[in-house]
C-alpha cells in the first residue's frame, strides 16, 4: 500500500535556528513528489517538484531534495514568516492523484 | 494571473441537506481535482477530472458527485451531509493529469455540518 509519513509532526525553532523536515513514502511507481506550505485556514501553496533521486532545489530559505525512499526540507536560518505547516505528496500513479503526508507544523519565535 | 477560485469560502449546513462547492481553475489547465482536508491531516483525494471526463475517485461514498464543464470549472456535490464531512474542500487544478504535473490549489471551502 501507498505511503507518505512525515516526521516530526511539529517543530519550534528559534528565529535563525536551521533544521530539516522528513517525508519518507512508500510507493509502486514515483512520478514525482510534492513540498508545499499550507497556512492555517488556507488552501496548500506550491513550493517544489522533485523527480528523480539526487535532483534538490532551492527557494530563498528552503531547499529541497530527494533520495530513493524519502525527501527532506531544509530551512536555512528561518524566520518567523517560515511558520506554516509543511506537506509532502506523491504521485504513486501514472495519472494526477496527490497522496499526502500528514504535515510537520513549524513555528519559528523571534 | 488569477490563481484557482473557490466559491463559497464558507459554509454551515445541517445534517441530511446538500451541498454544492464550486472551483474555476488557472486559465489553461484543462484538469480539477477535489480533495477533502479535516483538522491536523493531510488532504484526501476525491476526484480528478479531465476534459469534463472523470479520471479518478478516491475512498468516498456515493453521496459525494462532481462534474466539469465546457469551461474546465467544476462542482463538488455532497448528499445527505453528515457531521463527519465537515472539513475544508480544496480544489486544484493542473494542465493534464500525467503523474509529475503540478497541482496549484484555491483556498478552500470551510463546510461546517452541524
Amino acid at each position: 500500500e501507498d505511503q507518505v509519513t512525515q516526521s516530526p509532526e511539529a517543530l519550534r525553532l528559534q528565529e535563525g535556528e536551521s533544521s530539516s523536515l522528513n517525508c519518507s513514502y512508500t510507493v509502486s511507481g514515483l512520478r514525482g513528489l510534492f513540498w508545499y506550505r499550507q497556512d492555517p485556514g488556507k488552501g496548500p501553496e506550491f513550493l517544489f517538484t522533485l523527480y528523480s533521486a539526487g535532483e534538490e532545489k532551492e527557494k530563498e530559505r528552503l531547499k529541497a531534495t530527494l533520495t530513493k525512499k524519502e525527501s527532506f526540507l531544509h530551512i536555512t536560518a528561518p524566520k518567523p514568516e517560515d511558520s506554516a505547516t509543511y506537506l509532502c505528496a506523491v504521485h504513486p500513479d501514472s495519472w494526477g492523484k496527490l497522496q499526502f503526508g500528514a504535515g510537520t507544523q513549524v513555528v519559528v519565535t523571534p | 494571473d488569477a490563481g484557482v477560485t473557490q466559491s463559497p469560502t464558507h459554509l454551515i449546513k445541517t445534517r441530511g441537506q446538500h451541498v454544492t462547492l464550486r472551483c474555476s481553475p488557472i486559465s489553461g489547465h484543462k484538469s480539477v481535482s477535489w480533495y477533502q482536508q479535516v483538522l491536523g491531516q493531510g488532504p484526501q483525494f476525491i476526484f480528478q477530472y479531465y476534459e469534463k471526463e472523470e479520471r479518478g475517485r478516491g475512498n468516498f461514498p456515493d453521496r459525494f458527485s462532481a462534474r466539469q464543464f465546457p469551461n474546465y470549472s467544476s462542482e463538488l456535490n455532497v448528499n445527505a451531509l453528515l457531521l463527519g464531512d465537515s472539513a475544508l474542500y480544496l480544489c486544484a487544478s493542473s494542465y493534464g493529469t500525467s503523474g509529475g504535473d503540478e497541482q496549484f490549489f484555491g483556498p478552500g471551502t470551510r463546510l461546517t455540518v452541524l
